[in-house]
């Protein structure tokens, strides 16, 4: 067990809704990276949060935002639902910036299903 | 951006024999290479990684290798066993962009008896 946790693990949602996934960092990471995985194919970088403020961010459209809450906690939230969001989303996290300083830790993630 | 390239796609060994996994990245400021195992429904798991300044790593029957010059990199499993069945992902940091990782596409592995 990685003690990362996320949630639901599963859930449908239709086109042009919202979701919020929601993560439990292990405990003393400070930085969460949220992932998206779909089908068949490996994990892409959405963002980075480090200390409550986004400290990176990849090639995703401004519909997926987060929040890192002082507990660690953290969420990703995806407006405007697409059918190409369906995939399993990742939540990962580390001690400090630096992925040199340790290794990342995975979350079982949260599979979206958007009809 | 970074682009991380992995092959093959899918490879079959016996038990018993090695498996190799190869991954080529774009960005020659990437200075961190991890491996991820990823079994069917489970989250990735490291393991093992490899630093710009270590050219080979080797945690018993898994080894690393990392060419700069080339910017390539290779995962190397001996002895394999049906346990190692899994899809293997490879990454590449980029420097200044800590936790950031970009992954290869995956090599399913296929330990036959």
């Amino acid at each position: 067990e990685t003690g990362v946790t996320q949630s639901p693990t599963h859930l449908i949602k239709t086109r042009g809704q919202q979701v919020t996934l929601r993560c439990s960092s292990q405990s003393g990471h400070n930085t969460v990276s949220w992932y998206q995985q779909a089908l068949g194919q490996g994990p892409q970088f959405i963002f980075q949060y480090y200390r409550e403020e986004e400290n990176g961010r990849g090639n995703f459209p401004p519909r997926f935002s987060g929040l890192q809450f002082p507990n660690y906690s953290s969420e990703l939230n995806v407006n405007a639902l697409e059918l190409d969001d369906s995939a399993l989303y990742l939540c990962a996290s580390s001690l400090g910036l630096a992925v040199n300083t340790g290794e990342l830790f995975f979350g079982e993630g949260s599979r979206l299903t958007v009809l | 951006g970074e682009n991380v390239e992995q092959h093959p796609s899918t490879l079959s060994v016996q038990e018993g024999d090695s498996a190799v996994i190869k991954c080529t990245y774009s960005d020659s400021a990437s200075n961190y290479f991890p491996w991820y195992k990823q079994e069917l429904g489970k989250r990735p798991q490291l393991i093992i990684d490899i630093r710009s300044n270590v050219g080979e790593k080797k945690d018993q029957r898994i080894a690393v290798t990392l060419n700069k010059t080339a910017k390539h990199f290779s995962l190397h499993i001996t002895e394999t066993q049906p346990e190692d069945s899994a899809v293997y992902f490879c990454a590449a940091s980029m420097s200044g962009t800590a936790s950031k990782l970009t992954f290869g596409t995956g090599t399913r592995l296929q330990v036959t008896l």
